[in-house]
């Protein structure tokens, strides 16, 4: 059974910081992993996707790694900013074929707060 | 384009009752998963539907179940509601279900 687990749980950083994000998962046949954000009460906005074959993915302050063989992945954010304030969740969809599509196993978020 | 609708957005429902609820995936997408999300539990996966068969179901109860239509729209619905099924239940669509996952709103469930 996959399980995800995210470091550290709350952060709370000054406006400019750059700051790393980190989600471990236990079962390292995956077929992508992906970062959402959420904002109180809403639905998940996508971030990034990584695909199983990928190392890293980019959008603009994002940069996530992926590293399949320890499971590991990191959401890095540069100059942070205090619109980046939410919950930051990690999703892996596990590769046991095909009837394992379409079910993502989150991990608990990372509450990131960033102050003026 | 159009993202992922989830209706209604609130429900307020007594134990009991029955309640659904609807989701109308991303035009081309033809993947529909559920969510429940709760404080505690944090996100957990309910089912997904592709071509309006269901691929795949997570740990609930029976009283959760649903349906995709040919059109790829998706009804959630439970059964004898409990208090314990209070929660923000959220939509995902995605093309294949192994592609990029999109998200709607959600609709908040509040059983008293």
């Amino acid at each position: 059974k996959q399980e995800v687990t995210q470091i550290p749980a709350a952060l709370s950083v000054p406006e400019g910081e750059n700051l790393v994000l980190n989600c471990s998962f236990t079962d390292s046949a995956i077929y992508n992993l992906q970062w959402f954000r959420q904002d109180p009460g809403k639905g998940l906005t996508s971030l990034l996707l990584i695909q199983s074959s990928q190392r890293e993915q980019t959008s603009g302050r994002l940069n996530a790694s992926l590293d399949k063989s320890s499971g590991r992945s990191t959401l890095y954010i540069a100059a942070s900013q205090p619109g980046d304030s939410a919950t930051y969740l990690c999703a892996v969809g596990t590769n046991a074929g095909g009837t394992s599509y379409g079910k993502l196993t989150f991990g608990q978020g990372t509450i990131l707060t960033v102050h003026p | 384009k159009a993202g992922v609708t989830q209706t209604p957005r609130y429900l307020i429902k007594t134990r009991g009752q029955q309640v659904t609820l609807s989701c109308s995936p991303i035009s081309g997408h033809r993947s529909v998963s559920w969510y429940q999300q709760t404080p505690g539990q944090g996100l957990q996966f309910l089912f997904e539907y592709f071509s309006e068969t269901q691929r795949n179901k997570g740990n609930f109860p029976g009283r959760f179940s649903g349906r995709q239509f040919s059109n790829s729209r998706s009804e959630m619905n439970v059964s004898t509601l409990e208090l314990g099924d209070s929660a923000l239940y959220l939509c995902a669509s995605s093309r294949q279900g192994n592609t990029e996952a999109f998200f709607g709103q959600g609709t908040r469930l509040t059983v008293v």
